[in-house]
């Protein structure tokens, strides 16, 4: 979720199973919604993304759930794979301030062959 | 090729001494952005440029200025570091604001203040 704190959430999964991460979100006029993966040493790069008149977006392995009932987004990588080992990062855009990006503070995925 | 470049990618500097992080794009992206990512908090914005001329607080826009006079450059300015700005920081860019335009980042500059 976004909770501030010094221990990022961890997720630990084999070699071909399914992940799922997931951030909860606190402004309700978010309308934009971004995942966002970051290997060690590198910048974010972007995943996939919704806005908020979708619940639902698919991308190659990846799917994006949106929530906004509970205010709640998902992230499922499908056969997840060594490579995918990173820090997750899911963002949105404030609903009045376009342009303003915040963050969520990351879930970090093992994947063991 | 596309890329967002920032420089310099390592610094260490002393604290009170003004230093700029330069941030250039050769996409002719109108949205520049920057971000510092600090352990356990995620990145959080600093500034961001809908276009030239056109800059906006994000969240923790305090100790930093920042400047657009051109479109392809978005520096970032630090007039008297601290060391509670000692962080890894990171430009992003992308054609027009945010709704689904991918954004693109740099590889980052960490920066250290003594």
């Amino acid at each position: 979720g976004e909770s501030v704190g010094l221990h990022l959430p961890t997720l630990s999964v084999q070699e071909g199973d399914n992940s799922i991460i997931n951030c909860a979100y606190s402004n309700s006029a978010s309308d934009y919604f971004i995942w966002y993966k970051q290997e060690s040493g590198k910048g974010p790069q972007f995943i996939i993304d919704i806005r908020s008149n979708m619940d639902k977006r698919q991308g190659q392995r990846v799917t994006v759930l949106l929530n906004k009932t509970v205010k709640h987004l998902s992230l499922q990588i499908a056969a997840t794979q060594p490579g995918d080992s990173a820090v997750y990062f899911c963002a949105f855009e404030g609903g009045t301030s376009y342009g303003k990006l915040t963050f969520g503070q990351g879930t970090i995925l093992t994947v063991h062959p | 090729e596309a890329q967002v470049t920032q420089n310099p990618r390592y610094l260490i500097t002393v604290t009170g001494k003004k230093l700029t992080v330069t941030c250039s794009q050769n996409m002719n992206h109108e949205y520049m952005s920057w971000y510092r990512q600090d352990p356990g908090l995620g990145l959080r914005q600093i500034y961001y440029s809908m276009n030239v001329e056109v800059t906006d607080k994000g969240d923790v826009p305090e100790g930093y200025k920042v400047s657009r006079k051109e479109k392809r450059n978005f520096p970032l300015i630090l007039e008297s570091p601290s060391p509670n700005q000692t962080s890894l920081y990171f430009c992003a860019s992308s054609l027009e604001g945010l709704s689904g335009n991918t954004i693109y980042f740099g590889e980052g500059s960490w920066l250290t203040v003594v």
